[in-house]
């Protein structure tokens, strides 16, 4: 099946930094998602994001298909983007389902 | 988007003993599926669980252990049988919108003593 790979797998920084975490996948893909897990284990959707760029707030993605990697930006962290990031994809071809990278840990520190 | 709700967000209970964990979702949806996040870990597919068929099983999980109910196309339960603290995890109940975007539940958070 399709392959996930994601970096750093810990980041701690102090508030008011930026970052970019990345997401490599071994195979084509026509759909990706960036999620954010909070400390108490919800799951909050960030992007879907194919291909492309998208900006919401601080946060942005751009994923390039054709290179098999996507980004996230985080801009100006808070304390209340701690928790882990996730980005997932399709496991197989057109498969339903999404296949999860293990994650970003993001620590934020005032 | 979808609103998702599960039940029970937690749970603590016995080995050896069963929990049902059930999915409602706001709209009607043809898939629905439910993955598994053991402590620490990352979030791994279980099952598609399909409107009036049987549910599709992901390498690893077997019907046995993790039964799947589907009677309409806004609810399913996923069964956790014959628990031991292995199965300890949080449970994810997730539906697609239109074959593009994944939305999930809340979780149920699982211990097994």
């Amino acid at each position: 099946g399709i392959q996930v790979e994601q970096s750093p797998p810990d980041l701690i920084l102090q508030e008011g930094a930026n970052s970019t975490l990345r997401c490599n996948f071994s195979d084509s893909v026509n759909n990706l998602q960036w999620f954010h897990q909070n400390p108490w284990g919800q799951l909050i959707n960030l992007f879907y994001i194919p291909s492309g760029t998208k900006q919401n707030g601080r946060l942005s993605a751009t994923t390039v298909a054709t290179e098999r990697y996507s980004l996230l930006y985080i801009s100006s962290s808070q304390t209340t983007d701690s928790g882990v990031y996730f980005c997932a994809v399709p496991p197989r071809g057109g498969a339903d389902g999404l296949t999860f990278g293990k994650g970003t840990h993001l620590i934020i520190q005032p | 988007s979808a609103v998702i709700s599960q039940k029970p967000s937690r749970d603590i209970c016995q080995r050896g003993t069963s929990l049902t964990i059930q999915c409602q979702v706001d709209s009607q949806v043809t898939m629905m599926f439910w993955y598994r996040q053991q402590p620490g870990q990352s979030l791994t597919l279980i099952a598609t669980a399909n409107q009036g068929s049987e549910a599709t099983y992901e390498s690893g999980f077997v019907i046995d252990k993790f039964p799947i109910s589907r009677p309409n196309l806004t609810f399913s339960t996923l069964t956790v049988s014959n628990m031991s603290p292995e199965d300890s995890s949080i449970y994810l109940c997730s539906v697609t919108i239109q074959r593009t975007e994944a939305f999930f539940g809340q979780g149920t958070r699982l211990t097994v003593v």
